[in-house]
């Protein structure tokens, strides 16, 4: 089955600096990225998401990078704030329906962004 | 309003016995699933449902047993339990199955002793 592999278990950046998060993946039929946050004591709150088709995705502060070839795809948050600051999943799916739905997920990075 | 509900917030069972976890979702979604998180594994899949059809079960032990009364409920009944069993299982549900976003709630933290 699908491997999602997380680089960083955590990183410390200063307010105002990017933060890139780095993940791989062994299902070459994976087709769908999303990242997640997750604040301490609480739910997984979907961030941003990249399909295959395209290889940057940007939303406000947040771009998604692909790299099929590498199977690799990364999280840059710029000019980060404190409220940036959580655990980052990175997960990845076949992107079709029954058994190509399930979500397989990194183990999370713990950011801190500290003022 | 909460639109993914999971009830109970918090449960201790003693190993053994057997619990249900409750979740309904009032975002209209025609899939729901079934993911747990503990501290010796990442987030984990276990099962999906489409239009209350089970889709796919990645959960070996035959003591998992999703169920659903309702399109908009998924509950989780969980039999003999384990102290390995302790996790907090969070629902999730998307408008279809496939390559979409999807909605989690806000998890049940169960312990089993």
């Amino acid at each position: 089955g699908e491997k999602v592999e997380q680089h960083e278990s955590t990183l410390s950046v200063r307010e105002g600096d990017s933060a890139v998060i780095n993940c791989t993946y062994t299902d070459t039929a994976s087709s769908y990225f999303p990242w997640y946050k997750q604040e301490a004591g609480k739910s997984l709150h979907f961030v941003i998401d990249i399909r295959s088709n395209v290889d940057r995705k940007q939303s406000q502060r947040l771009i998604v990078l692909l790299d099929k070839k590498a199977k690799r795809f990364s999280l840059h948050i710029t000019a980060t704030q404190p409220e940036d600051s959580a655990i980052y999943f990175c997960a990845a799916s076949r992107g079709q329906q029954g058994t190509g739905s399930k979500l397989s997920f990194g183990k999370g990075a713990k950011l801190t962004v500290s003022p | 309003d909460p639109k993914i509900i999971q009830k109970p917030k918090y449960l201790v069972a003693v190993t053994g016995s057997e619990k249900i976890l409750i979740c309904e979702q009032y975002l209209g979604h025609n899939a729901m699933y079934w993911y747990r998180q503990s501290a010796k594994k990442p987030l984990e899949f276990m099962f999906s449902y489409s239009y209350q059809k089970l889709m796919d079960n990645q959960t070996a032990s035959s003591r998992f047993q999703p169920q659903s009364s309702k399109k908009n409920h998924l509950d989780l009944q969980i039999t003999a339990l384990k102290p390995d069993d302790s996790a907090t299982y969070f629902c999730a549900s998307s408008q279809e199955l496939g390559g979409i976003e999807q909605y989690f709630g806000p998890g049940t933290r169960l312990t089993v002793l």
